[in-house]
């Protein structure tokens, strides 16, 4: 499969807490771009990190990509309550598709 | 600046019925994708449109589905003879360009449930 794979499947913490979830990836990509996906709704654009980018940040997110081992990594800072939704890696290579993982779901307990 | 619209936004079929999704995307945006998502899935690539043109449909079944983003209005996502198996949420995404890796942005999707 080419698909990205989200680590772990489903993640649940307390607020306040930081929450992290992971991508790993198969082929080359250009860039690699990170989802959130709240229940029965479409998906909010987060973050994307280009192939020659190792770090950004977004206010509480900060993304993290490792080309050598594919993967990169989402990590959300003192989450709150509404951080709970699914969160999607894509990837992005030789074509313009977006290619996704299963998601991460993430519970934060109040 | 409106995003992506999509509508409808639910849509029941019966079995064998034709359903027709439609796409806006963002004003300015001149590139469509299709994507589809099946409960607990992540979303599957389907097509990718420029204005009157497919650029790549690698995604799409071969029989029953089509798509087109035509000159003037919005974006289609055709389904013929519906079965139960495509019961699923389509999502439309739109970007400024193709070339470059931009930003998809994502409209709030059709829920088809085929009856």
């Amino acid at each position: 499969s080419q698909q990205g794979e989200e680590d772990p499947q489903a993640l649940s913490i307390q607020e306040g807490e930081n929450a992290t979830m992971n991508c790993s990836y198969k082929t080359s990509i250009n860039n690699l771009q990170w989802y959130r996906q709240n229940s029965g709704r479409g998906l909010v654009h987060l973050i994307l990190i280009r192939s020659n980018e190792r770090e950004k940040h977004s206010g509480r997110l900060r993304v993290t990509l490792d080309t050598s081992k594919k993967s990169s990594s989402l990590l959300i800072t003192a989450s709150r309550a509404a951080d709970t939704a699914s969160y999607f890696c894509s990837r992005q290579g030789g074509s313009e598709k977006l290619v996704f993982g299963k998601g991460t779901k993430l519970t934060v307990n109040p | 600046n409106a995003g992506v619209m999509q509508n409808p936004r639910h849509l029941v079929r019966r079995r064998g019925q034709e359903a027709r999704l439609r796409c806006s995307p963002m004003k300015g945006h001149s590139h469509v994708y299709w994507y589809r998502q099946l409960p607990e899935e992540g979303l599957k690539f389907m097509v990718y449109l420029q204005k009157e043109n497919i650029i790549d449909e690698s995604g799409m079944p071969k029989e029953r589905f089509s798509a087109e983003f035509p000159k003037e209005g919005p974006s289609i996502l055709r389904i013929q003879q519906v079965v139960r198996g495509d019961s699923a949420a389509y999502f439309c995404a739109s970007s400024p360009a193709g070339t470059g890796g931009y930003e998809q942005y994502f409209g709030p999707g059709t829920r088809l449930t085929v009856t």
